[in-house]
């Protein structure tokens, strides 16, 4: 099966940077998604993984590293709006996707 | 638009009742997920299909009925069995692919709430 370990809350100031990590135990990856989810809402796609290295998209990123089984989203230029939760989800083959528990994102004035 | 509908937004049932919720796409996607999520809590994986007529047990699929007979819709059914059934259920859908370089990301519906007394 799959697992997915990532902090329950971080809290930081506007402006500020967020580093959001992921550890995964799985069979068959293919990749790391980060998906951000506003209370009440829908998740909504960030990013995806299926290479070692960083990703950017604008003042989000995303890195993974397949050996350490390891990734993580970075925040950056923090705004009040992104005060949400964030998932890591794992791709694994069948086209299963495993979310983590999520990280929620406090942003302070 | 192409997107995902969930009906209907709220539901109430009393308990040993089964419902059914209704997830529809209209986006040609091949792949759609149920999923379940508790306050504060992550989303997990109920069902999962690939293509029509056929589907996949998830995480937690004891208590859950799903069918494939369409494309585009693909409704999930919470049976008296399901021990604690009270969850906020979403619908998602993608294109189905197997390569690992490109993803297709999930698309989302704006949820069902569930609520059984």
């Amino acid at each position: 099966g799959q697992s997915l370990e990532q902090p329950s809350e971080v809290t930081a100031v506007e402006g500020a940077i967020v580093q959001i990590n992921c550890t995964y135990q799985t069979s068959g990856f293919y990749g790391l998604s980060w998906y951000q989810q506003h209370d009440g809402g829908a998740p909504t796609f960030l990013s995806y993984n299926a290479l070692d290295g960083l990703e950017e998209t604008g003042r989000f990123s995303s890195f993974l590293s397949r050996s350490d089984s390891y990734g993580y989203l970075l925040l950056q230029e923090l705004q009040m709006k992104d005060s949400a939760s964030y998932f890591c989800a794992v791709k694994a083959a069948g086209n299963k996707l495993t979310f983590g528990g999520g990280t929620r994102v406090l942003v302070k004035p | 638009d192409g997107g995902i509908t969930q009906s209907p937004k709220y539901l109430f049932r009393k308990e040993g009742q089964n419902v059914t919720l209704s997830c529809e796409q209209n986006l040609n996607h091949d792949a759609m997920y149920w999923y379940r999520q508790d306050p504060g809590q992550g989303l997990r994986l109920i069902y999962y299909s690939q293509i029509v007529n056929d589907f996949q047990k998830g995480d937690i699929a004891e208590g859950y009925s799903v069918s494939r007979e369409k494309k585009e819709s693909f409704p999930l059914t919470v049976t008296s069995a399901q021990k604690n059934p009270t969850a906020f259920y979403l619908c998602a859908s993608t294109i189905s692919r197997t390569g690992t370089a490109s993803d297709s990301p999930l698309h989302f519906g704006n949820g069902t709430r569930l609520t059984v007394t």
